[in-house]
């Protein structure tokens, strides 16, 4: 099974400031097969991002990802007030399907 | 627009069943395998399995024991999660979500299961 390491646990950031995360698979992922989600309190997660790069139907641009092999990122250009939320990780270049255990993004 | 819409909350005690129903609607209920995500209580998201829409043919993740069994009722675009012998650790909420290829790209609101005595 891929495990997936999202870090840091936890970033916190002022509106306005670029976020960094990232996401580490324990194998190559072919094809770049890594997607990103993003959950606010009591909802369902978001698709944000597949293929590691390419973003979802209404996502923002200031959404982006990048990254292939083993080591990912997700960026937010700048933090709107709407962007706080835990955000995770999922590859599906191997089954099973596995998800990152997020990261948290928090007001500062 | 695509839709999912998730069967409400249950509270059952331990060894009872549970059958979550998603019913979906504005896209073609063939063309995207359904998906079911569990979330632990504070915990991150587990794919559970997937079911072919086409075919009702289910896929569950190899942690999955035999208590839990996918099927569809494709005359009501609605697609089930039964768990049986419940036991407290199945206490989560239970997401069903769209498939796109194997990235999940609608999503139900949820359900929570409670498990307990």
């Amino acid at each position: 099974e891929i495990v997936l390491t999202q870090s840091p646990g936890t970033l916190s950031l002022s509106p306005g400031q670029r976020a960094t995360l990232s996401c580490r698979a324990s194998q190559s992922l072919s094809n770049s097969y890594l997607a990103w989600y993003q959950q606010k309190p009591g909802q369902a997660p978001r698709l944000l991002i597949f293929g590691a790069s390419s973003r979802a139907t209404g996502i923002p641009g200031r959404f982006g990802g990048s990254g292939s092999g083993t080591d990912f990122t997700l960026t937010i250009s700048r933090l709107e007030p709407e962007d706080f939320a835990v955000y995770y990780c999922q590859q599906y270049s191997w089954s099973p399907l596995t998800f990152g255990g997020g990261t948290k993004v928090e007001i500062k | 627009q695509v839709e999912l819409v998730q069967s409400g909350s249950e509270l059952k005690k331990p060894g009872a069943s549970v059958k979550v129903s998603c019913k979906t609607s504005g896209y073609t209920f063939t063309n995207h395998p359904l998906i079911w995500v569990r979330q632990a209580p504070g915990q991150g998201l587990e794919w559970m399995g997937s079911i072919n829409t086409n075919t009702g043919n289910p896929t569950y993740a190899g942690g999955l024991t035999g208590r839990f069994g996918f099927s569809l009722d494709t005359s009501v675009s609605t697609a089930y999660l039964q768990i049986n012998d419940l036991k407290a650790e199945d206490t989560a909420l239970y997401f069903c979500a769209r498939g796109y290829g194997n990235v999940f790209d609608a999503w139900g609101q949820g359900t929570i299961v409670t498990v307990s005595s």
